[in-house]
């Protein structure tokens, strides 16, 4: 079964700091990677998709990033925090399962805590 | 407007009293999908349904149930709720292409139910 790993269960950063999120995903095969985002009491809402093209995607409110399929990692950048980047960060797999079928597999979730 | 709705939003109830929370989407979608989302393990599928009574187990079925008679609506049954049930749960819906070839969809979240099982 495809699984998908974040490795950073919270990040603490200063406003301005620079942020990178790790992802690794398992599945040998084409893929359709999603990060999304969770603000405090809210539902989940996509920052970027990648599909196919271009490795490195731009998302919303400054959001990248990066598919390296050598490395099966799909990590996400931003060159400078806010304190409203606050949030909990997951990142998404669309690969087909045992049966063929597509499946959506999420990681565990990083938890963003930006200091003003 | 595009949406997935869910209806509660908040719910408390006791161990063993049958409850359904409703998913209703207005994208004409085929794919629905329901996930419970708890603190360390992330979103985990429950169930998904990829047409008109068509369903499917995921990762955590046990303790739940789901029909899909119509295309729009997608509930969620727990027949008996347990305390382990206590958890935040999403419905998504989306465009899906068919087996082995990897589709374009991009899955849209409801607001999210959360439950508290006593």
């Amino acid at each position: 079964a495809q699984s998908v790993s974040q490795h950073n269960h919270h990040v603490i950063l200063s406003e301005a700091a620079s942020l990178e999120l790790g992802c690794n995903y398992s599945y040998g095969g084409t893929v359709n990677l999603f990060w999304y985002v969770q603000y405090p009491g809210q539902h989940l809402q996509l920052l970027l998709k990648y599909f196919s093209g271009d490795p490195l995607v731009k998302g919303i409110k400054g959001f990248e990033a990066e598919f390296i399929k050598s490395k099966f990692s799909f990590n996400l950048r931003k060159p400078s925090v806010q304190w409203s980047d606050t949030a909990e960060y997951f990142c998404a797999v669309n690969a087909p399962d045992s049966g063929g079928y597509q499946k959506v597999t999420f990681g565990t979730g990083t938890k963003l805590q930006v200091i003003p | 407007e595009a949406q997935v709705t869910q209806n509660p939003r908040y719910l408390i109830t006791v161990t063993g009293k049958k409850l359904t929370v409703t998913c209703s989407q207005n994208m004409n979608h085929e794919y629905m999908s329901w996930y419970r989302q708890d603190p360390g393990l992330g979103l985990r599928q429950i169930y998904y349904s990829m047409n008109v009574e068509v369903t499917d187990k995921g990762d955590v079925p046990e303790g739940y149930k789901v029909s899909r008679k119509e295309k729009r609506n997608f509930p969620l049954i727990l027949e008996s709720p347990s305390p382990n049930q206590t958890s935040l749960y999403f419905c998504a819906s989306s465009t899906r292409e068919l087996a082995g070839r990897v589709g374009q969809e991009t899955q849209y979240f409801g607001p999210g139910t959360r439950l508290l099982v006593l």
